[in-house]
């Protein structure tokens, strides 16, 4: 089993849409759960962070954690053409260590 | 958020040549970054873990005769790509955690640097 699964899309919504983006991981040590926004050819911006399991919102995005599942969210509500990237999933463990990155799932909102 | 910032943005080399990306934190300090490449359309590919005051970490299949990395304060680490060749044309991004209060936390990336080799 791999150690963190993304379905990598392209998923293709129309403006307004709701967007659900999701990863399901398999090591139980992970504490710490992150999505990232990467643009063509731009680093990958981090927009949301949490360590613990539950809901946490940020504007138009609400990162859901369920820990017992081992299963991670992203909605994206009110979709707009400039939400168009590709979406990551990370997971880190305590230590300075590297994080763990799904492969990316590429999101096209259509106007 | 914290910033970590990579320059350059974009190089262009010819084969052969030697080609240097730094990458800092600028509001924080960091006993650690990491290297990633990336190909198009493809996630990242953790390349090393950059330790301050010693030697790197590569991953498997990493050249570290290859990929020179020093890191040589809490705020700078630098990639060297050494000889560089064709197919050493990629995205090269850098990261670094901040510690917090209770552990570490969530990585910043830099902006990346575009390298290409003619």
């Amino acid at each position: 089993q791999k150690e963190v699964e993304q379905d990598p899309g392209p998923l293709s919504v129309p403006e307004g849409a709701i967007v659900s983006l999701n990863c399901t991981y398999s090591n139980s040590a992970f504490q710490y759960f992150m999505w990232y926004r990467q643009y063509s050819r731009k680093g990958p911006e981090l927009l949301m962070y949490t360590y613990s399991s539950g809901n946490k919102e940020d504007g138009r995005f609400t990162a859901q954690v369920d820990k017992s599942s081992k299963y991670i969210s992203l909605f994206i509500r009110d979709s707009q053409p400039s939400d168009s990237a590709t979406y990551l999933c990370a997971f880190g463990n305590s230590g300075n260590t590297p994080l763990v990155f799904g492969k990316g799932t590429r999101l096209s909102v259509i106007a | 958020g914290a910033v970590v910032s990579q320059h350059p943005s974009r190089v262009i080399c010819k084969s052969g040549t030697s080609v240097k990306i730094e990458c800092r934190s600028l509001d924080f300090q960091a006993t650690t970054m990491f290297w990633y490449r990336q190909f198009p359309k493809q996630s990242l590919m953790l390349m090393a873990t950059s330790n301050e005051g010693s030697k790197a970490t590569y991953e498997q299949g990493v050249e570290k005769d290859k990929f020179l990395i020093n890191h040589a304060s809490l705020t700078l680490s630098t990639l060297t790509v050494t000889s560089a060749h064709p197919e050493d044309s990629s995205f090269y991004i850098c990261s670094a955690r901040p510690m917090r209060a209770g552990g570490v936390s969530e990585a910043f990336f830099g902006q990346g640097t575009r390298l290409t080799v003619v």
